[in-house]
């Protein structure tokens, strides 16, 4: 597809348990964003990529949440020992990140992920 | 202190009005400037952008950006039902892959 692709679009799991949150981006974009947003607010920054190289994991919340995007295409966010807390839309977005486009991020359908 | 702060409304017009969204931010290194529209249940998708300070125009769409302020804002003119949506800012320090920040968000209804 043209579009941005997270997978899966609803994920329900058990306090404790891991989860995988996979978002495949637009051909040839460069940059990969992973944000939060809760229902009634803007994105929360987690963490982005330019390539494969991860840029800033500033967002990421704690040591559960982890990024990655080993091939500079598709990345997984992951976190561990889920808690209710951590339930939210993961947003993915990306953008091409050349010197003549701003910042134009594409977005994903995202992923609804509730933690029981 | 968040970096970006947006009122989150929710803001009820009736249609035709004028509307006036705005975002005020604390980091002085933000250059781009964005305004998304975001529809229930969907993404943000980017409706506008400005670089630096001064104005643009887009049809109905107005952007305008006072850094020495540190105030953005986005005005709708003749604003129609299909407006209604949540409208965030985001702001990013430059282009080539740095973070984009975004506001909390504006609910906006317009009301035939």
């Amino acid at each position: 597809g043209a579009g941005v692709s997270q997978s899966p679009r609803y994920k329900v799991t058990k306090r404790g348990q891991d989860v995988a949150l996979r978002c495949d981006p637009i051909s040839g974009h460069v940059s990969l964003y992973w944000y939060r947003q809760a229902l009634g607010q803007g994105p929360e920054f987690l963490t982005y990529f330019n390539y494969e190289a991860q840029q800033d994991k500033s967002g990421l919340p704690n040591d559960r949440f982890s990024a990655e995007r080993p091939e500079g295409s598709i990345s997984t966010l992951t976190i561990q020992r889920t808690e209710q807390r951590d339930s939210a839309m993961y947003r993915c977005a990306s953008s091409l990140a050349s010197p003549d486009s701003p910042e134009k991020l594409f977005f994903g359908s995202g992923t609804q992920l509730s933690v029981l | 202190q968040k970096e970006v702060e947006q009122d989150p409304g929710p803001l009820s017009v009736p249609e035709g009005a004028i509307v006036s969204l705005n975002c005020t931010y604390s980091n002085s290194a933000f250059q781009y400037f964005m305004w998304y529209r975001q529809y229930s249940r969907k993404g943000p998708e980017l409706l506008m952008y400005t670089y630096s300070s001064g104005n643009k125009e887009d049809g109905r769409f107005t952007a305008q950006v006072d850094k020495s302020s540190k105030y953005i804002s986005l005005f709708i003119r003749d604003s129609q039902p299909s407006d209604s949506a949540t409208y965030l800012c985001a702001m990013s320090a430059n282009t080539g892959g740095f973070k984009t920040i975004f506001g909390a968000g504006t609910r906006l209804f317009v009301k035939a």
